[in-house]
């Protein structure tokens, strides 16, 4: 079975610029979490999707970011424009029935300039 | 107060040992109990769950949850060079559609 996956695994923009996160979800995984660490803090959550619907946005720093899960599957997270406290590692992490365990994706390292 | 608590470390031990590995927290609703492990550079990887109080075994790993004092252990018997990571504690608050509020983590370095 494969794993959660992300795209890009490194990406280094200038401030202003815009970034797009993909997050590709264990297959079958309704249940889809946003979380974000940056240097020297703990991972902190950003929001969740159950299928396409978002369930909880409540950790989403402010409205330069948005985030996405057409059709359910795969979900994006956009910065813009982008902000040099928006450095950080972002990662994507999915939960299916019947547990309550969250599965990790590799993470997206971002660096604003 | 943060909501999840752990010591920073790192944590030293001799390989052969046992690694104790502590976490607070502070919601008393909280019902779900994880431990990650991160090696540098990597993801979180899920090594344990907790639900209930008591002791939860998986090979070397035994997870210790007493909700009355709000605590959280993972045990590591006979350490390995390659347990040396840093470990996550992630609680799930009651309500809360599963999120995880996570701990900064505890670096262990396991010593030959």
């Amino acid at each position: 079975e494969a794993g959660v996956t992300q795209f890009p695994s490194h990406s280094v923009i200038e401030k202003g610029q815009t970034v797009t996160l993909r997050c590709d979800p264990i297959s079958g995984h309704d249940n889809l979490y946003w979380y974000r660490r940056v240097m020297g803090k703990e991972i902190k959550f950003l929001l969740h999707f159950v299928k396409e619907s978002k369930q909880d946005e409540s950790g989403m720093p402010n409205n330069r970011f948005l985030a996405e899960r057409t059709g359910g599957t795969y979900s994006t997270l956009k910065v813009q424009p982008a902000e040099l406290e928006d450095s950080g590692v972002y990662f994507c992490a999915s939960r299916g029935p019947p547990g309550y365990e969250q599965y990790f994706g590799p993470g997206t390292r971002l660096t604003v300039t | 107060q943060k909501e999840v608590e752990q010591n920073s470390g790192p944590l030293s031990v001799p390989e052969g040992a046992i690694a104790s590995l502590n976490c607070t927290y502070s919601d008393r609703g909280s019902q779900s109990f994880f431990w990650y492990r991160q090696y540098s550079g990597k993801s979180p990887e899920l090594i344990m769950s907790i639900y209930s109080n008591g002791d939860k075994e998986d090979g070397r790993f035994t997870a210790q949850l007493n909700k009355a004092s709000q605590y959280v252990s993972l045990l590591i018997r006979d350490s390995q060079p390659s347990d040396s990571a840093t470990y996550l504690c992630a609680v799930n608050k009651a309500g809360g559609g599963n999120k995880l509020t996570f701990g900064t983590g505890t670096q262990l370095k396991v010593e030959l």
